[in-house]
């Protein structure tokens, strides 16, 4: 059982690149969810899906776009990276919203 | 008041120790509490989900005050397995379906 699958694991970027994000779940969920961490900052939102066809801001979404391509794949997208976007992403996943959440390996991304 | 506040230590203490922390929360209409472990450089895994008044799992105990918008996380017993960094998550309060992270209490168990 795969869980939360992510992918790449570890990523650099050039200030201006473009890069996506792969997340996939095979667990039947209806949610998904990609946080970054920052140290000291603690796990943000960027964006959610609650459910298949639906995506929302979260608390930090500027920079980023997502595409809830299917009901297991939501995938995120850096279309201008900037150094500011150096972080830790995390994709997760809950059955419904306010379940507990499981959570991918996470993206480690640099952007110079 | 933030959405959510941990106290972010770190928490150094022995083995066999028993160690709290708190996490306050200002929406008081929440119901559903959890809270997660996060070993350094791997992702968040949930470790306990508070709906009532509290929970109990072997050496961890979590309970929920309303009145006072606070739960806490009780480790008896402390292992050094158990240094880690915990995080507190609560429903977002602006009515939103999703939920906030707390940025974390970190826990050093030592020998």
């Amino acid at each position: 059982n795969a869980g939360v699958t992510q992918t790449p694991k570890f990523q650099v970027l050039k200030t201006g690149q473009s890069m996506t994000l792969q997340c996939a779940q095979d667990m039947n969920h209806n949610s998904m969810y990609w946080y970054r961490q920052d140290p000291g900052m603690g796990l943000r939102l960027i964006y959610y899906s609650a459910s298949e066809g639906t995506t929302d801001k979260g608390e930090v979404p500027n920079g980023y776009n997502v595409s809830r391509l299917n009901k297991r794949e939501f995938s995120l997208r850096l279309e201008s990276a900037a150094p500011s976007q150096t972080s830790v992403y995390f994709c997760a996943s809950s059955e419904v919203t306010f379940s507990p959440l499981h959570f991918g390996n996470g993206t480690r991304l640099t952007v110079t | 008041r933030k959405e959510v506040e941990q106290d972010p230590g770190p928490f150094n203490v022995p083995e066999g120790a028993t160690v709290a922390f708190n996490c306050t929360y200002s929406n008081s209409a929440s119901q559903s509490f959890f809270w997660y472990r996060q070993d350094c450089r791997k992702e968040p895994k949930l470790l306990m989900s508070v709906y009532s008044s509290g929970n109990e799992d072997g050496r961890f105990t979590a309970q929920l005050n309303r009145a006072s918008q606070y739960i806490s996380l009780l480790i008896r017993d402390s292992k050094l397995s158990d240094s880690a960094t915990y995080l507190c998550v609560v429903p977002d309060s602006g009515g939103y379906n999703k939920l906030i992270f707390g940025a974390g209490t970190r826990l050093a168990v030592h020998p």
